[in-house]
């Protein structure tokens, strides 16, 4: 199994709702990023799970949370979230956060996120 | 500051040659990648390059050059597949991938 996959592709939601994205592979793993993408833009990185654990937050505003519940799993709850914050978001993993070697990102196919 | 730059669009005419181009500026330097993406898909992995020289794979090339700061993806035999926005990303000193803006090459019959 060469997939990341993620559920759902799209979410439409208000400002109020509580929803989650999640994502999953099982390549055996041990890093796991979230990206958020915007039209015409590059990915821009959220967070970065090493071995479980958070290793990385780009200062996301806490309206995004990001959980690891095991190895395989990485999910995205969202909460209050604004308008400005539709967009892509990308769960990638790759064998691990740091490597001599290529250590490839494969990227899920992407939640589409509508924020009315 | 961290800076990477691609044109932002290219056109060509399938069948040919195209040549896209990556300089870049970054704290250290482990590695550069080129990723494919087609309109709202996730990108794909397509070339790296850590040392100096050509990598080739099929259709498509990756040259680097790490004492310039550059970098360019060849596509041979375009087709109209290709046609998608192309990464260029760079991992820097803390292993972290710095992305250029993408260029978006449109291929024409």
């Amino acid at each position: 199994d060469t997939e990341v996959t993620q559920t759902p592709k799209h979410l439409v939601m208000g400002m109020t709702n509580k929803k989650s994205l999640k994502c999953e592979q099982h390549m055996g793993h041990r890093a796991m990023y979230w990206y958020k993408q915007k039209a015409k833009k590059p990915p821009e990185l959220m967070f970065v799970y090493s071995y479980e654990k958070l290793s990385i937050n780009e200062s996301v505003p806490s309206r995004f949370s990001p959980e690891c519940p095991n190895s395989s799993l990485l999910n995205l709850h969202l909460h209050a979230l604004q308008p400005e914050d539709s967009a892509l978001y990308l769960c990638a993993s790759s064998q691990e956060t740091s490597s001599s070697g290529a250590n490839v990102l494969t990227f899920g196919a992407g939640s589409r996120l509508t924020v009315l | 500051g961290q800076n990477i730059d691609q044109p932002t669009e290219m056109t060509a005419t399938e069948g040919a040659i195209v040549q896209i181009n990556c300089t870049y500026q970054t704290s250290g330097f482990n590695g550069l990648f080129w990723y494919q993406q087609h309109a709202g898909e996730a990108p794909t992995f397509l070339s790296y390059n850590v040392l100096d020289g050509l990598e080739e794979k099929g259709r498509f090339s990756s040259f680097l050059s790490r004492s310039k700061g550059y970098s360019y993806l060849l596509l041979k035999e375009l087709q109209m597949k290709d046609s998608a926005s192309y990464l260029c990303a760079v991992r820097d000193s803390n292993y972290q991938l710095i992305w250029g803006a993408g260029t978006k090459l449109i291929i024409k019959p």
